[in-house]
């Protein structure tokens, strides 16, 4: 299958700071990449949908001053996460969907993000 | 409106048993249905996957079979190993929409 990085995969951070996470598909372009947030032992909630040269679509209740997603280029798209609270340490995943009839979604190993 | 339900959320089999894993969606517009395997601190793996074409998809020790008049469809992991043990997610999609996953379902294959 498609090979999707995350970078970092494990941060910690001072309240009141940003985190950036990047994103990349690595051997196919992506149009479409998604991103996710994860508790334990829970299913993925979507966060927002990001499409290459557009705004990102959010889902309702996350805050999208909060939760800067750019997508740049097609195998590139980053999610900061500005003024990082200890309720936003989470487990952030990002996943980005091959184009064409036969799609398919590849998901990126995740970043642990813990706000102290 | 919970798109997609999953169940058993956990799930306990002997080695060399059979595992199965059952999902049932609502948007009769969806057209591919992909399993997921994530371990613990890891990103889900695509594990399998069908489109509502067909019926059953095998792949290994892993069957995907697929009802569409029920809206359901099952993950079957023949010869279960313990080092299956990890949480399953089915999800629906359709074409450059998100993706809807199932709560998840934890799987121990105990030796």
């Amino acid at each position: 299958g498609a090979v999707v990085s995350q970078h970092p995969s494990w941060v910690i951070c001072k309240s009141g700071t940003s985190v950036k996470i990047e994103c990349r598909s690595l051997d196919f372009q992506a149009t479409t990449m998604f991103w996710y947030r994860q508790f334990p032992k829970q299913s993925l909630m979507l966060m927002a949908t990001s499409n290459e040269g557009s705004k990102a679509t959010y889902e309702q209740g996350v805050e999208k001053d909060k939760f800067l997603i750019n997508h740049a280029s097609l195998t590139l798209s980053t999610l900061t996460v500005t003024s990082a609270h200890p309720e936003d340490s989470s487990f952030y995943i990002c996943s980005a969907e091959t184009s064409g009839i036969a799609y398919e979604q590849f998901f990126g190993p995740g970043t642990r993000l813990t706000v102290l | 409106q919970q798109q997609v339900k999953q169940s058993p959320q956990s799930l306990i089999v002997q080695k060399g048993g059979i595992s199965i894993i059952n999902c049932a969606y609502e948007n009769t517009a969806f057209d591919y249905f992909p399993w997921y395997q994530q371990f613990p601190g890891k990103g889900p793996a695509l594990l399998i996957a069908i489109r509502p074409d067909v019926s059953e998809k095998k792949e290994g020790r892993f069957t995907i079979s697929f009802n569409k008049s029920a809206k359901q469809f099952s993950l079957h992991i023949m010869d279960s190993q313990p080092g299956d043990s990890a949480t399953y997610f089915c999800a629906a999609s359709m074409a450059g929409n998100q993706f809807y996953f199932g709560t998840g379902t934890s799987l121990t294959v105990i030796p």
